[in-house]
């Protein structure tokens, strides 16, 4: 178990829809990382927050936002869903995320599996 | 970023130990090499890192050459449950703390 919780476990919903999926980080961790995982594309990283803020961007669409509340959980919000974002979606978090800092390796969720049908 | 290059797929027996290697020739002096695996769409699990020496945990050691250009991570009894997806990264070291995955090395422990 590492430590981090990540809800649903499974979704389906429908082309056009909009679904959150939601991360509890490990206690004390400050950075959420969110990836897609689809079968052809691998490990795809999406985004990064820590401690509230966005710190990087990766191959997120514009359809797609998170947020991190004040409590350090954080929410992955995919809107006007289509057919190819069907994929697994894990949330990771790490007690570092500033540039410069090397302490800390990345706890992964058991991910939430999306399918658009 | 760095990039690493992995065999696609390896098999190793039951019980011997399983070397899996990764090139990373363009790796800056201050990039660490990180080695995760995923288990059948598991999250990923971390297993070791290391900068410039070997390391050794309960999970795994990691050679790395002299020239950091590349790195074995090495299970030193293969069991069945080793059957899984590894991964090496390099991180960056001007982008924070995410970790890039590649394709990785579909290791299968055959019994």
């Amino acid at each position: 178990d590492s430590g981090v919780t990540q809800t649903p476990k499974h979704l389906i919903t429908a082309t056009g829809q909009r679904v959150t999926l939601r991360c509890s980080p490990r206690s004390g961790d400050l950075s959420v990382y969110w990836y897609q995982q689809s079968l052809d594309q691998g490990l795809q990283f999406l985004i990064q927050y820590y401690n509230g803020e966005e710190r990087a961007k990766g191959n997120i669409l514009e359809r797609f936002s998170a947020q991190q509340f004040p409590d350090l959980h954080s929410e992955l919000n995919l809107s006007s869903l289509e057919l190819g974002d069907s994929a697994l979606y894990f949330c990771a978090s790490s007690s570092s995320g500033l540039a410069g800092d090397y302490t800390g390796e990345l706890f992964f969720g058991e991910g939430s599996r999306l399918t658009v049908l | 970023d760095a990039k690493t290059t992995q065999p696609t797929s390896m098999d190793c027996a039951e019980g011997r130990a399983a070397n899996l290697p990764c090139n990373h020739s363009t790796i800056s002096g201050n990039e660490y090499v990180y080695w995760y695996r995923q288990i059948h769409s598991q999250g990923p699990q971390y297993i070791i890192h290391g900068l410039k020496n070997n390391e050794t945990n309960e999970m795994a050691s990691l050679i790395i050459t002299e020239d950091r250009k590349s790195s074995t991570l090495i299970l030193p009894h293969a069991t069945l449950r080793d059957t899984a997806v590894y991964y090496c990264i390099v991180r960056p070291s001007n982008t924070g703390n995410q970790f890039y995955f590649g394709t990785g090395t579909s290791l299968t422990v055959i019994p």
